[in-house]
């Protein structure tokens, strides 16, 4: 079965710092790897995924799929930034392709001044 | 353009009461999905319609619950009886394509508390 670990469910770092989200995942296919984010009384919402190779508000996420990991990285976090941020995995399932997202358990970032 | 929207934004009912809880979809999009995240743990997929059809209810948790599509628009899931371990926050999102395709549009949730 499919699963998505997100292994620190706090990350604290100063502005301007460095961040690293970890993700890693399980699945023997061809998964899609997602970021989702979720602001501060704000809906969830997509940040970036890994087919599209882009760089969304200063965020990259790159697939490993030697080490089966999809971490989200920012070379210099801003206060906006603090956010709960999920992984989600979809993956083609024999006849439902690619709708169910399996989502990790979130990593609550706080971005400090 | 409105996005998906949930009612009730919060549900307080009793053990062995019924709720209901709506989700308006963004116009047009043919796929739409209800997720429950329980205190404490992480976003679970419940099930998936592609228009009218559930394409995958394999995540819904027993026979209490029921989720309904009639016509293809917006979506309802009924929890009868609810029970305490029903208690979280109910999201439904809605896309175009599959979620795993394109970009997967959430609403608000609905939070319900089961007492």
């Amino acid at each position: 079965a499919q699963r998505v670990t997100q292994p620190e469910k706090l990350l604290s770092v100063f502005k301007g710092a460095p961040v690293e989200l970890k993700c890693n995942y399980s699945y023997s296919g061809s998964p899609e790897l997602f970021w989702y984010v979720q602001y501060s009384r704000q809906r969830l919402q997509l940040l970036l995924r890994h087919i599209s190779r882009e760089s969304i508000k200063g965020f990259t996420a790159d697939l490993n799929k030697g080490e089966t990991s999809f971490h989200l990285k920012k070379p210099f976090a801003q206060e906006e930034d603090s956010a709960m941020y999920y992984c989600a995995l979809s993956y083609n399932a024999g006849g439902t392709s690619y709708g169910k997202l399996t989502f990790g358990q979130g990593t609550i970032l706080t971005v400090h001044p | 353009e409105a996005g998906v929207t949930q009612f009730p934004s919060h549900s307080v009912i009793e053990k062995g009461q019924t709720v209901t809880l709506r989700c308006d979809p963004i116009s047009g999009h043919d796929n739409l999905y209800w997720y429950r995240r329980v205190m404490g743990k992480e976003i679970k997929f419940l099930l998936h319609f592609v228009k009218e059809s559930k394409q995958d209810e394999s995540g819904m948790p027993n026979n209490r619950f029921l989720a309904e599509r009639t016509g293809g628009t917006y979506s309802t899931l009924k929890v009868q009886p609810a029970e305490l371990e029903d208690s979280g926050v109910y999201f439904c999102a809605s896309s175009q394509a599959p979620a795993g395709y394109t970009e997967a549009f959430f609403g608000q949730g609905t939070r319900l508390t089961v007492v």
